[in-house]
């Protein structure tokens, strides 16, 4: 079975603060997302990558950057958290040889005080 | 732009009883994918079913089912005999047939009235 583990369930920071999520597949899969859920939004895609050191902006991509440097380990950065960033983040991934559907972590409900 | 619509933000059942929740999308692309996810408190995302476009039949898992009109562009989940457990978010989501990005729609929140 796939398994996507995001590193917080819950993280509180504070405005102006570097934020770091963390995502974790241990599937040997190409793709990895984050998204931003947000009631009444659903999904929205932040970035999105398809190989170590690659990336692709999502529809939201601003106040936003990713790191890959292993394939297993996707991380979302806030550089200077704001108050607009509070927000559930889940973090999915998928093999390269298929395109659904995407596996998905727990989530992690990020306040920005 | 490809858009998904979920019109009911909230749905209730009694349970044991069937309910139909909502989803429409705009498209001009022929080759697709529709999915139906479900979103528990515990979090998890989790597949309950998916509809290739090419495909006539309605897809069902269980006491999962679709209602697929291509035409209408028009992708509704049946759940028959609701459970407890059946209780959840659900998001419709539309991926086009060469494409990693799904679009998804607002989310309905399932309630189960025991």
């Amino acid at each position: 079975d796939v398994k996507v583990t995001q590193s917080s369930r819950y993280l509180v920071k504070r405005t102006g603060e570097k934020v770091f999520l963390e995502c974790v597949q241990d599937m040997d899969h190409e793709n990895m997302f984050w998204y931003r859920q947000d009631p009444g939004l659903g999904l929205r895609l932040i970035y999105f990558s398809y190989d170590v050191k690659m990336k692709e902006k999502g529809d939201i991509p601003e106040g936003y950057s990713v790191s890959r440097e292993k394939k297993e380990r996707f991380s979302l950065i806030l550089e200077s958290a704001s108050t607009n960033q509070t927000s559930m983040y889940l973090c999915a991934s998928i093999r390269d040889t298929e395109n659904q559907p995407q596996h998905f972590g727990d989530g992690t409900r990020l306040s920005i005080l | 732009a490809q858009t998904v619509t979920q019109s009911q933000p909230e749905m209730s059942v009694q349970e044991a009883e069937t309910v139909t929740l909502s989803c429409t999308y705009d498209t001009s692309e022929s080759d697709y994918y529709l999915f139906w996810y479900k979103q528990p408190p515990s979090r998890q995302m989790i597949l309950v079913i998916r509809q290739e476009a090419y495909k006539q039949q309605n897809a069902t898992e269980n006491r999962f089912s679709v209602n697929f009109q291509k035409a209408a562009k028009s992708f509704s989940l049946k759940i028959s005999d609701s459970q407890l457990g059946d209780a959840a978010m659900y998001f419709c989501a539309y991926l086009e047939g060469s494409n990693y990005q799904l679009i998804w729609g607002a989310g309905t929140k399932l309630i189960i009235k025991p």
